[in-house]
């Protein structure tokens, strides 16, 4: 089947702590996006990427940093810069138009 | 104010019901919108994705755009309980940088529907 899995599902982070969430697709999709979804403000976008070797920064980018080395993969780092992280996190991908979604990683620091 | 506007709700309705969710919009750029139905601790997923003003349906569900009113809702015929979900509205427009279509999501509307 295809679509985008996303790892780990729960993650627990020690304030100063980077940590990686991945996101992974195999719908041969060029876009891959990172959302952030707090309670009562819907989705907020972090990074965006186009093509491989080549991102842009979202809304909300501060205290985050991505790569995307192949098609397939796109991870996201919260850095220790990143003052509020608790949150779920949300991978997407498209082709054209509409953005299909991962199951998301829910990051609690601790 | 937001580009996007939707009630959090929560919507509560009996089994069978007719439900209607609905977004306002200000931006006249948008130009594809979308609805997604969110189950507690996952990912949305798509359920219509409409370009003109007008309806689409599919099974159960319609789609309605109205740009001249900057408009949309989704309607839900004979709901289910299974169909108790947090539904959300995006629309999408041409990037101010260009070469991509930028989302915005509404907040999500809550909806519980009671066997």
């Amino acid at each position: 089947d295809g679509g985008i899995t996303q790892s780990p599902k729960y993650l627990f982070r020690k304030e100063g702590q980077n940590v990686t969430l991945s996101c992974e697709q195999n719908l041969n999709h060029d876009a891959m996006y990172w959302y952030r979804q707090d309670p009562g403000q819907g989705l907020r976008l972090i990074y965006y990427s186009q093509i491989v070797n080549d991102f842009q920064k979202g809304d909300i980018a501060e205290g985050y940093s991505v790569s995307r080395e192949k098609k397939e993969s796109f991870p996201l780092t919260v850095t220790s810069a990143q003052k509020n992280p608790t949150a779920f996190y949300l991978c997407a991908s498209s082709k054209q138009g509409a953005n299909t979604f991962g199951s998301g990683t829910r990051l609690t620091v601790v | 104010q937001k580009e996007v506007e939707q009630d959090p709700g929560p919507l509560s309705v009996p089994e069978g019901a007719i439900v209607s969710l609905n977004c306002t919009y200000s931006n006249s750029a948008f130009q594809y919108f979308m609805w997604y139905r969110q189950y507690s601790r996952k990912g949305p997923e798509l359920l219509m994705y409409t370009y003109s003003s007008g309806n689409k349906e599919d099974g159960r569900f319609t789609a309605q755009v109205d740009k001249s009113s900057k408009y949309i809702s989704l309607f839900i015929r004979d709901s289910q309980p299974s169909d108790s979900a947090t539904y959300l509205c995006a629309m999408s427009r041409p990037s101010n940088s260009g070469g991509y279509q930028k989302v915005t999501f509404g907040t999500g509307t809550k909806l519980q529907v009671i066997p």
